[in-house]
């Protein structure tokens, strides 16, 4: 069964400052993904995905995924108060191409 | 571009009671994933519909039933509703199976 770990937290993180958020997953054969971030109370909203070793940016967000060490992080450049959130990593493999969700981290910017 | 809808929003049951939530995907999705997240935990995966057809479980008892529409909406139904039942049911739905999914608000249940 695949499994995806995160780190619970909660990560503190000054204003401005870069936010590194790591995610580890068991099977070495995913092929994509995902990053959520989930406000209390509200659903997940995709932020982010990557396919291929390397990274992908997408305004102050970058995925960086590295298949050999079988890892996962985003990186949350300049840091905003509304950033502070929980994020979710998931890769398929939940049963068809259901995903399998990490415990998601707690990120906190303080203003 | 409508998002995807879920109704109710809110919903309070007592044990035993049977339950049907409710799932319209987003405009051009034809694949339907419903997850159950309890508090402080990540989404877990039910089930998948792709044109119709069931296309994937996950690890939930048979209880946990569904549908899709030929419109691609879909319902989630439990049976004999148990008290860790409790939980955000989130549906999400994608251009098709494999692709990236898009989640709708959620329907918070209570069991009692």
């Amino acid at each position: 069964q695949k499994e995806v770990e995160q780190n619970s937290g909660p990560l503190s993180v000054p204003e401005g400052a870069i936010a590194s958020l790591n995610c580890t997953y068991s099977d070495r054969g995913s092929q994509s993904f995902f990053w959520y971030r989930q406000y209390s109370g509200k659903s997940p909203e995709l932020i982010m995905f990557i396919y291929s070793n390397g990274d992908k940016e997408d305004g102050r967000f970058t995925a960086q995924l590295n298949k050999a060490s079988q890892y996962v992080s985003l990186l949350i450049r300049d840091s905003q108060p509304s950033d502070s959130a929980t994020y979710l990593c998931a890769v398929p493999g939940g049963g068809a191409d259901g995903l399998t969700f990490g415990k998601g981290t707690h990120l906190i910017i303080q203003p | 571009e409508t998002g995807v809808t879920q109704s109710p929003t809110h919903l309070i049951k007592t044990r035993g009671q049977q339950v049907t939530l409710r799932c319209s995907s987003q405009s051009g999705h034809n694949t339907v994933s419903w997850y159950q997240q309890a508090l402080g935990q990540g989404p877990q995966f039910i089930f998948q519909y792709y044109r119709e057809e069931e296309n994937g479980r996950g690890n939930f008892p048979p209880r946990f039933s569904g549908l899709q529409f030929p419109n691609y909406s879909s319902e989630l139904n439990v049976n004999a509703l148990e008290l860790d039942d409790s939980a955000l049911y989130l549906c999400a739905s994608s251009l098709a199976s494999g692709y990236e999914q898009y989640f709708g608000p959620g329907t918070r249940l209570t069991v009692t």
